[in-house]
């Protein structure tokens, strides 16, 4: 079993830009969820999909913020236009349902200039 | 009331002492505690689950919950500075369908 599979490791770019993060879930698990972290805000949940279907985005900072599922196997989390105070790092975890603990990815460590 | 509150730390031992993390929780109804280490530039990684009353152990590890009072801990036994680590408690509420997560207590074992 890989692990829940993210990429990039990390990314650097301009402020303004459109950055794009990835997710593979692992295979059989029906429920994926985009975590940020700082070392001020700590683990914040940004949204989570249940069976590819968008369950809670209340955590999506704002509007610049977007994520799909467009199937079982695959997750984008999209920040567009993007901005210094988006610097964190960006995971995504995965689980069998409610009852069960979750697998994280490796992360993106992202930094916006 | 943060729905899920730990030790503010950090929190250090020594060597082969017994380290111990406490985590309150606010609904009485949630049925499922985890455990997760967070070494640092790292992600968390699930280490214990608990679901009943009582005691769970797995290796130097013991879970700890209590429903009654909403309090879930984890004992580490034999603290070895490999234990040092942010440890994050984490509570599944049955109408959220997801974990809610502490802040964490970052555990440094001194040799």
């Amino acid at each position: 079993d890989a692990g829940v599979i993210q990429s990039p490791r990390h990314e650097v770019t301009e402020m303004g830009q459109e950055v794009t993060l990835r997710c593979k879930p692992i295979s059989g698990h029906n429920s994926l969820f985009w975590y940020r972290q700082t070392m001020m805000r700590g683990l914040e949940l940004l949204i989570y999909f249940n069976n590819n279907v968008p369950i809670d985005d209340s955590g999506m900072p704002e509007d610049r913020f977007s994520a799909k599922m467009p199937n079982a196997s695959f997750s984008t989390l999209k920040i567009q236009p993007s901005e210094p105070r988006d610097s964190a790092v960006y995971f995504c975890a995965s689980n069998h349902g409610q009852f069960y603990g979750y697998t994280f990815g490796s992360g993106t460590r992202l930094t916006v200039v | 009331q943060k729905e899920v509150e730990q030790n503010s730390g950090p929190l250090s031992v020594p060597e082969g002492a017994i380290a111990s993390l406490n985590c309150t929780y606010s609904d009485r109804v949630s049925q499922s505690f985890f455990w997760y280490r967070q070494y640092s530039g790292k992600s968390p990684e699930l280490i214990m689950s608990i679901y009943s009353n009582g005691d769970k152990e797995d290796g130097r590890f013991t879970a700890q919950l209590n429903k009654a009072s909403q309090y879930v801990s984890l004992l580490i036994r034999d603290s070895q500075p490999s234990d040092s680590a942010t440890y994050l408690c984490a509570v599944n509420f049955p109408s959220a369908g997801k974990s809610t997560f502490g802040d964490g207590t970052t555990l440094t074992v001194k040799p």
